[in-house]
């Protein structure tokens, strides 16, 4: 167990559909960090937050957004889904920035019809 | 743009046999980490290898860090068939500190 909570843990959605993904954080962890697994790979980094700011972003089309919020919860929101947007999404915590190790949740699966 | 690259992709070994899963990158990165997934679940962070020549282990898995040649290793000794997961190297870039993970090693431990 890592403390690190997410929510739907399975949703199915339709092409062109918008999905939010939420993610709670261990006490005291300020940074929230988001990857998308697809089926076979390894996770891919999309985004992280940090003090309620985007704080670096991977190749993922701006479509893809996110929040955090003051109690350093965040969400994934994304727009006009695609089919290849089926993937497990993994939330990781960890403290002030980075300090050498992620807390992941255990993820949600979205699948696109 | 940063290569992460795991070697073999994947290893189906018998009970009580040792073998190296190999971790290959194409930048310069000083930490490095090593993750388990077993099917369906989430990442259960294993090692984080802060410095070159850093050496970490528990129980029957230990890893290795050679930040100069860009090569990390995970050493299995005596497979048991509760080790039979996914296992992913992953290497810290950039101000952000994100990671890119490699393709991962899918493990099959066999009686």
């Amino acid at each position: 167990e890592t403390g690190v909570t997410q929510s739907p843990t399975h949703l199915i959605k339709t092409r062109g559909q918008q999905v939010t993904l939420r993610c709670s954080s261990q006490s005291g962890h300020n940074t929230v960090s988001w990857y998308q697994q697809a089926l076979g790979q390894g996770p891919q980094f999309i985004f992280q937050y940090y003090r309620e700011e985007e704080n670096g972003r991977g190749n993922f089309p701006p479509r893809f957004s996110g929040l955090q919020f003051p109690n350093y919860s965040s969400e994934l929101n994304v727009n006009a889904l695609e089919l290849d947007d089926s993937a497990l999404y993994l939330c990781a915590t960890s403290v002030g920035g980075f300090t050498g190790e992620l807390f992941f949740g255990e993820g949600s699966r979205l699948t696109v019809l | 743009e940063l290569k992460v690259e795991q070697n073999p992709l994947f290893l189906s070994m018998q009970e009580g046999k040792n073998y190296t899963i190999y971790c290959n990158y194409s930048t310069t990165s000083d930490r490095l980490y090593w993750y388990r997934q077993d099917p369906g679940k989430s990442l259960e962070s294993l090692f984080v290898l802060l410095s070159n020549g850093a050496v970490k282990q528990e129980g029957r898995l230990m890893a290795s860090l050679d930040t100069k040649a860009r090569l990390s290793t995970l050493h299995i000794t005596a497979a048991v068939h509760d080790l039979s997961a996914t296992y992913f190297c992953a290497v810290e870039t950039g101000t952000a500190s994100k990671l890119t993970f490699g393709t991962g090693t899918r493990l099959q431990v066999t009686l």
